[in-house]
């Protein structure tokens, strides 16, 4: 079955800059059918919707994220990686990596989630 | 500020039914498919219902969806104490150009 796995640095100091990645099992990045996408969800707050990057290398992004976000693939290693700018407090949160289904808007399956806490 | 506005709390007795709305606008829910999510505590979310109704294998048939204009709803029929979790809709919004989802609905079995 399908799997997604996040990985990256735990901790991150104020105005540098945030770095995932995540690792696909049993399917790959380069599939037409999906969007591999970027969710997080600050403690004890909702979800957040980051952004995707497509098979063609295309990409979407959270208007109030995009001007520090970049979501890139690698397709050789069948990962896809998020990279968040300047981050702040606020930034402080699970970071989830999922598969998107083109068409259905519906995300499945999640990753496990990463704990990411911006702090000096 | 979530897109979709979802109830913050729903409880009911186990055994009964409960419904969890979900209120967006013609950007979004009016015109795109709504998903549903379960989020146990200190899990990552897990796809309920894609395409407004459907359940992916698994899912057992206590958990329905459904959607009629700018509004949905997952509705959960013979509750179990299991089924305690915070829920959250999501789409896709036109205006925003970017997914978007319900601020989450924690349910409390009773």
């Amino acid at each position: 079955q399908v799997q997604l796995q996040e990985s990256g640095p735990g901790l991150v100091k104020p105005s540098e800059t945030l770095s995932l990645t995540c690792t696909v099992s049993d399917d790959s990045v380069s599939s037409g059918l999906y969007y591999w996408s970027w969710i997080r969800q600050a403690p004890g707050k909702g979800l957040e919707y980051i952004g995707y990057i497509y098979y063609t290398g295309g990409t979407k992004y959270n208007p109030s994220l995009k001007s520090r976000v970049t979501i890139s693939a690698d397709t050789s290693k069948n990962q896809f990686s998020l990279k968040l700018t300047s981050v702040t407090v606020a930034d402080t949160a699970v970071y989830y990596c999922a598969r998107g289904a083109v068409g259905a808007n519906c995300f499945d399956p999640w990753g496990q989630g990463t704990l990411v806490t911006v702090s000096s | 500020q979530s897109v979709l506005t979802q109830p913050p709390s729903v409880s009911a007795a186990p055994g009964q039914k409960v419904i969890i709305s979900c209120s967006g606008s013609n950007s979004n829910v009016g015109n795109n498919y709504v998903s549903w999510y379960q989020q146990l505590p200190g899990t990552a979310p897990k796809l309920l219902i894609y395409e407004n109704n459907k359940r992916p294998s698994g899912i057992p048939d206590r958990f329905s969806g459904s959607k009629s204009g700018t509004s949905a709803t997952l509705g959960i029929t013979g509750l179990q104490s299991g089924d305690e979790a915070d829920y959250y809709c999501g789409t896709w919004d036109y205006s925003l150009s970017s997914g978007a989802f319900g601020g989450g609905t924690k349910l409390t079995v009773l």
